[in-house]
Protein backbone atom coordinates (compact mmCIF):
# COMPACT_ATOMS: atom_id res chain seq x y z
CA UNK A 1 0.00 0.00 0.00
CA UNK A 2 1.64 3.56 -0.82
CA UNK A 3 1.98 5.26 1.86
CA UNK A 4 0.75 9.63 2.34
CA UNK A 5 2.52 11.52 -0.80
CA UNK A 6 2.81 15.32 -0.48
CA UNK A 7 3.96 17.34 -2.94
CA UNK A 8 6.42 19.20 -3.75
CA UNK A 9 8.80 18.79 -1.42
CA UNK A 10 10.26 21.85 -1.39
CA UNK A 11 8.86 25.25 -2.32
CA UNK A 12 10.89 28.56 -1.94
CA UNK A 13 8.26 31.67 -2.23
CA UNK A 14 8.47 35.25 -1.34
CA UNK A 15 6.57 37.69 0.34
CA UNK A 16 3.13 38.56 -0.15
CA UNK A 17 2.41 35.15 -2.66
CA UNK A 18 0.19 32.67 -1.72
CA UNK A 19 1.40 28.88 -2.14
CA UNK A 20 -1.19 25.82 -2.75
CA UNK A 21 0.64 22.14 -0.86
CA UNK A 22 -0.68 18.96 -2.20
CA UNK A 23 -1.50 15.60 -0.03
CA UNK A 24 -2.71 12.27 -1.47
CA UNK A 25 -3.70 9.74 1.75
CA UNK A 26 -3.41 6.22 2.16
CA UNK A 27 -5.80 4.68 -0.53
CA UNK A 28 -9.05 3.95 1.83
CA UNK A 29 -8.48 7.00 4.29
CA UNK A 30 -10.72 9.26 4.50
CA UNK A 31 -9.61 11.68 6.90
CA UNK A 32 -6.69 14.00 6.39
CA UNK A 33 -5.34 16.76 8.92
CA UNK A 34 -2.47 19.13 8.57
CA UNK A 35 0.03 19.90 11.06
CA UNK A 36 3.12 22.74 10.73
CA UNK A 37 6.16 21.95 12.34
CA UNK A 38 8.86 24.70 13.19
CA UNK A 39 11.65 24.95 15.28
CA UNK A 40 10.38 26.72 18.14
CA UNK A 41 7.05 25.76 18.34
CA UNK A 42 7.32 21.76 17.36
CA UNK A 43 4.45 20.55 15.59
CA UNK A 44 0.74 22.24 15.71
CA UNK A 45 -2.75 21.50 14.43
CA UNK A 46 -4.08 23.31 11.14
CA UNK A 47 -7.09 21.64 10.56
CA UNK A 48 -8.46 18.41 9.52
CA UNK A 49 -10.62 17.18 6.77
CA UNK A 50 -13.24 14.26 6.68
CA UNK A 51 -15.30 13.50 3.85
CA UNK A 52 -14.60 16.71 1.79
CA UNK A 53 -15.59 18.16 4.86
CA UNK A 54 -13.77 19.93 7.81
CA UNK A 55 -14.11 18.76 10.83
CA UNK A 56 -11.65 20.31 13.09
CA UNK A 57 -9.36 23.34 13.25
CA UNK A 58 -6.33 24.69 15.14
CA UNK A 59 -5.45 28.30 15.93
CA UNK A 60 -4.06 29.75 12.89
CA UNK A 61 -5.41 33.34 10.86
CA UNK A 62 -7.57 32.67 8.19
CA UNK A 63 -4.75 33.24 5.31
CA UNK A 64 -4.14 29.17 6.42
CA UNK A 65 -7.03 27.21 4.49
CA UNK A 66 -7.93 23.96 2.75
CA UNK A 67 -10.16 21.27 1.36
CA UNK A 68 -10.77 17.69 0.91
CA UNK A 69 -12.07 16.05 -2.73
CA UNK A 70 -14.30 13.57 -3.50
CA UNK A 71 -11.34 10.92 -3.62
CA UNK A 72 -10.14 12.11 -0.38
CA UNK A 73 -6.79 13.92 -1.66
CA UNK A 74 -6.59 17.66 0.12
CA UNK A 75 -4.91 20.79 -0.63
CA UNK A 76 -3.81 22.94 1.37
CA UNK A 77 -3.21 26.97 0.53
CA UNK A 78 -1.80 29.86 2.33
CA UNK A 79 -2.14 32.85 1.32
CA UNK A 80 -0.20 36.69 1.39
CA UNK A 81 3.11 34.51 2.35
CA UNK A 82 5.27 35.87 5.59
CA UNK A 83 8.46 35.24 6.13
CA UNK A 84 7.21 33.83 9.81
CA UNK A 85 5.21 30.99 7.49
CA UNK A 86 8.70 29.22 6.93
CA UNK A 87 8.07 25.71 7.63
CA UNK A 88 7.85 21.83 7.10
CA UNK A 89 4.24 21.30 6.76
CA UNK A 90 3.32 17.54 7.01
CA UNK A 91 -0.03 15.85 5.78
CA UNK A 92 -0.82 12.40 7.61
CA UNK A 93 -3.68 10.35 7.27
CA UNK A 94 -5.99 7.98 8.93
CA UNK A 95 -8.64 5.53 8.51
CA UNK A 96 -12.00 5.67 10.30
CA UNK A 97 -12.42 4.31 13.33
CA UNK A 98 -11.30 4.64 17.07
CA UNK A 99 -7.38 4.77 17.83
CA UNK A 100 -6.15 4.64 14.42
CA UNK A 101 -2.84 6.19 14.28
CA UNK A 102 -2.05 9.00 12.16
CA UNK A 103 0.41 8.60 9.39
CA UNK A 104 2.57 11.33 8.14
CA UNK A 105 3.75 12.20 4.58
CA UNK A 106 7.34 13.69 3.79
CA UNK A 107 6.18 16.77 4.45
CA UNK A 108 6.30 19.56 2.25
CA UNK A 109 9.72 22.09 3.17
CA UNK A 110 8.43 25.36 2.33
CA UNK A 111 10.89 28.58 2.19
CA UNK A 112 9.29 32.05 2.42
CA UNK A 113 12.10 35.01 1.65
CA UNK B 1 2.35 27.73 26.11
CA UNK B 2 3.24 24.50 25.90
CA UNK B 3 0.76 21.92 26.95
CA UNK B 4 2.62 18.31 26.18
CA UNK B 5 6.60 19.00 27.66
CA UNK B 6 9.52 17.22 27.09
CA UNK B 7 12.27 18.31 29.04
CA UNK B 8 15.10 16.51 27.69
CA UNK B 9 15.79 17.95 24.10
CA UNK B 10 18.57 14.63 23.46
CA UNK B 11 19.30 11.36 25.27
CA UNK B 12 22.34 8.98 24.28
CA UNK B 13 22.11 5.31 25.23
CA UNK B 14 24.31 2.38 24.99
CA UNK B 15 23.08 -0.35 22.48
CA UNK B 16 21.21 -3.08 24.48
CA UNK B 17 20.39 -0.63 27.39
CA UNK B 18 17.20 0.60 28.29
CA UNK B 19 16.20 3.98 26.88
CA UNK B 20 14.03 5.96 28.63
CA UNK B 21 12.11 9.05 27.24
CA UNK B 22 9.60 11.64 29.46
CA UNK B 23 6.97 13.33 28.78
CA UNK B 24 4.89 15.75 31.36
CA UNK B 25 1.55 17.36 30.34
CA UNK B 26 -0.19 20.49 31.74
CA UNK B 27 -4.09 20.02 30.65
CA UNK B 28 -5.90 17.37 32.37
CA UNK B 29 -8.37 16.82 29.73
CA UNK B 30 -5.58 15.02 27.63
CA UNK B 31 -7.29 11.38 28.05
CA UNK B 32 -5.10 9.66 24.72
CA UNK B 33 -1.36 9.60 24.53
CA UNK B 34 0.85 8.85 21.65
CA UNK B 35 4.63 8.21 20.77
CA UNK B 36 6.35 9.00 17.42
CA UNK B 37 9.52 8.20 15.91
CA UNK B 38 10.69 10.67 13.56
CA UNK B 39 14.37 10.35 11.29
CA UNK B 40 15.15 12.90 9.30
CA UNK B 41 13.59 13.58 6.38
CA UNK B 42 11.12 11.86 6.86
CA UNK B 43 7.58 12.55 8.54
CA UNK B 44 6.69 10.78 12.05
CA UNK B 45 6.35 7.68 12.60
CA UNK B 46 3.41 5.89 15.03
CA UNK B 47 5.09 3.57 17.75
CA UNK B 48 2.69 3.17 20.36
CA UNK B 49 -0.44 4.49 22.22
CA UNK B 50 -1.94 4.80 25.23
CA UNK B 51 -5.60 5.73 26.92
CA UNK B 52 -6.02 7.21 30.35
CA UNK B 53 -8.11 4.15 31.33
CA UNK B 54 -4.57 2.18 31.22
CA UNK B 55 -1.62 3.17 32.85
CA UNK B 56 0.48 0.59 31.06
CA UNK B 57 0.71 -0.81 27.34
CA UNK B 58 3.11 -2.85 25.83
CA UNK B 59 4.24 -3.71 22.20
CA UNK B 60 7.25 -5.78 21.67
CA UNK B 61 10.77 -3.60 22.81
CA UNK B 62 8.21 -0.26 23.62
CA UNK B 63 6.34 0.05 26.65
CA UNK B 64 4.42 2.95 27.48
CA UNK B 65 3.94 4.09 31.00
CA UNK B 66 1.05 6.77 32.12
CA UNK B 67 1.06 8.19 35.54
CA UNK B 68 -2.41 10.28 35.66
CA UNK B 69 -1.75 12.04 39.12
CA UNK B 70 1.43 13.24 37.99
CA UNK B 71 0.73 14.03 34.47
CA UNK B 72 3.57 11.99 33.20
CA UNK B 73 4.21 9.40 30.68
CA UNK B 74 7.23 7.73 29.74
CA UNK B 75 8.76 5.43 26.87
CA UNK B 76 11.00 2.61 28.08
CA UNK B 77 12.67 0.75 24.57
CA UNK B 78 14.42 -2.54 25.76
CA UNK B 79 16.83 -3.40 24.59
CA UNK B 80 17.47 -0.88 22.69
CA UNK B 81 19.56 -0.97 19.13
CA UNK B 82 21.13 1.57 16.94
CA UNK B 83 17.74 1.60 14.63
CA UNK B 84 15.93 3.31 17.35
CA UNK B 85 18.07 6.59 17.28
CA UNK B 86 15.89 9.42 16.17
CA UNK B 87 13.62 12.03 17.26
CA UNK B 88 11.17 10.72 19.56
CA UNK B 89 7.56 12.44 19.79
CA UNK B 90 5.34 12.84 22.70
CA UNK B 91 1.53 13.77 21.63
CA UNK B 92 -2.01 14.31 23.43
CA UNK B 93 -5.48 14.68 23.02
CA UNK B 94 -9.01 14.61 24.54
CA UNK B 95 -10.37 12.18 23.34
CA UNK B 96 -10.06 8.27 24.73
CA UNK B 97 -11.24 6.60 22.15
CA UNK B 98 -8.45 7.88 19.79
CA UNK B 99 -10.99 9.41 17.65
CA UNK B 100 -9.62 13.10 17.59
CA UNK B 101 -6.88 14.20 15.40
CA UNK B 102 -6.22 17.38 16.85
CA UNK B 103 -3.44 16.01 18.31
CA UNK B 104 -0.86 18.56 20.87
CA UNK B 105 3.01 17.58 20.40
CA UNK B 106 5.74 17.50 22.79
CA UNK B 107 9.00 19.50 21.08
CA UNK B 108 10.84 15.44 20.88
CA UNK B 109 13.75 14.15 22.32
CA UNK B 110 16.28 13.09 20.23
CA UNK B 111 18.29 9.83 21.12
CA UNK B 112 21.12 8.24 19.71
CA UNK B 113 21.76 4.50 20.55
CA UNK B 114 25.76 3.80 20.19
CA UNK B 115 27.29 0.32 19.07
Amino acid sequence: KAGVTQTPRYLIKTRGQQVTLSCSPISGHRSVSWYQQTPGQGLQFLFEYFSETQRNKGNFPGRFSGRQFSNSRSEMNVSTLELGDSALYLCASSSPGSGSPLHFGNGTRLTVT
Amino acid sequence: DQQVKQNSPSLSVQEGRISILNCDYTNSMFDYFLWYKKYPAEGPTFLISISSIKDKNEDGRFTVFLNKSAKHLSLHIVPSQPGDSAVYFCAASEDNAGNNRKLIWGLGTSLGVNP
